[in-house]
């Protein structure tokens, strides 16, 4: 079965520090993996786009990493800011062409001062 | 401000009903998606359309459909409403039609069936 699969369900860090958020996936073909960030009551923003020959790709301060062979991707936030509080989203794209993809059910993530 | 515009922004009616939520793509975006967005499920793909095709379906209901006009505007339409439609509807919209483009998400309709 199709799945996609994030962890943690939520997380509170201090501003300053450092987290990283997990997804992991179980799909074929695989496409491609974008994370996203969604803040309260608005329209997802990308932040990575990957695909299956990629193995890091930064954004500022967000690092998203790959292991196709396991299946797992991570997102790594680097000195948070109050401003990174928000839902974190991992879609995986399959199927080749035919834009299958599904949403993992997110990270909500809120950053403390 | 992604520059795909979604109106209404929100929308209350009654069970039975139907509705039309508009989506206008960025400037220069050929492909229009609709998602629906709600508590208990999360963020669920419906249907994408590419200059004025469909080009992919997901999880959409019989009872709604969805279009893409010549000016490359998008309606979704919701019809015999039921409670459970309540949900942040968004729209996304792309250059191209394939897996790899980058999606720009809309700021979303908000539809509440009493």
């Amino acid at each position: 079965k199709n799945q996609v699969e994030q962890s943690p369900q939520s997380l509170i860090i201090l501003e300053g520090k450092n987290c990283t958020l997990q997804c992991n996936y179980t799909v074929s073909p695989f496409s491609n993996l974008r994370w996203y960030k969604q803040d309260t009551g608005r329209g997802p923003v990308s932040l990575t786009i990957m695909t299956f020959s990629e193995n890091t790709k930064s954004n500022g301060r967000y690092t998203a990493t790959l292991d196709a062979d396991t299946k797992q991707s991570s997102l790594h936030i680097t000195a948070s800011q109050l401003s990174d509080s928000a839902s974190y989203i991992c879609v995986v794209y399959y199927g080749g062409a035919t834009n299958k993809l599904i949403f993992g059910t997110g990270t909500l993530l809120a950053v403390q001062p | 401000d992604s520059g795909v515009t979604q109106t209404p922004k929100h929308l209350i009616t009654a069970t039975g009903q139907r509705v039309t939520l508009r989506c206008s793509p960025r400037s220069g975006d050929l492909s229009v998606y609709w998602y629906q967005q709600s508590l208990d499920q999360g963020l669920q793909f419906l249907i994408q359309y590419y200059n004025g095709e469909e080009r992919a379906k997901g999880n959409i209901l019989e009872r709604f459909s969805a279009q893409q006009f010549p000016d490359l505007h998008s309606e979704l339409n919701l019809s015999s409403l039921e409670l459970g439609d309540s949900a942040l509807y968004f729209c996304a919209s792309s250059l191209g039609q394939g897996p790899y483009n980058e999606q720009f998400f809309g700021p979303g309709t908000r539809l509440t069936v009493l």
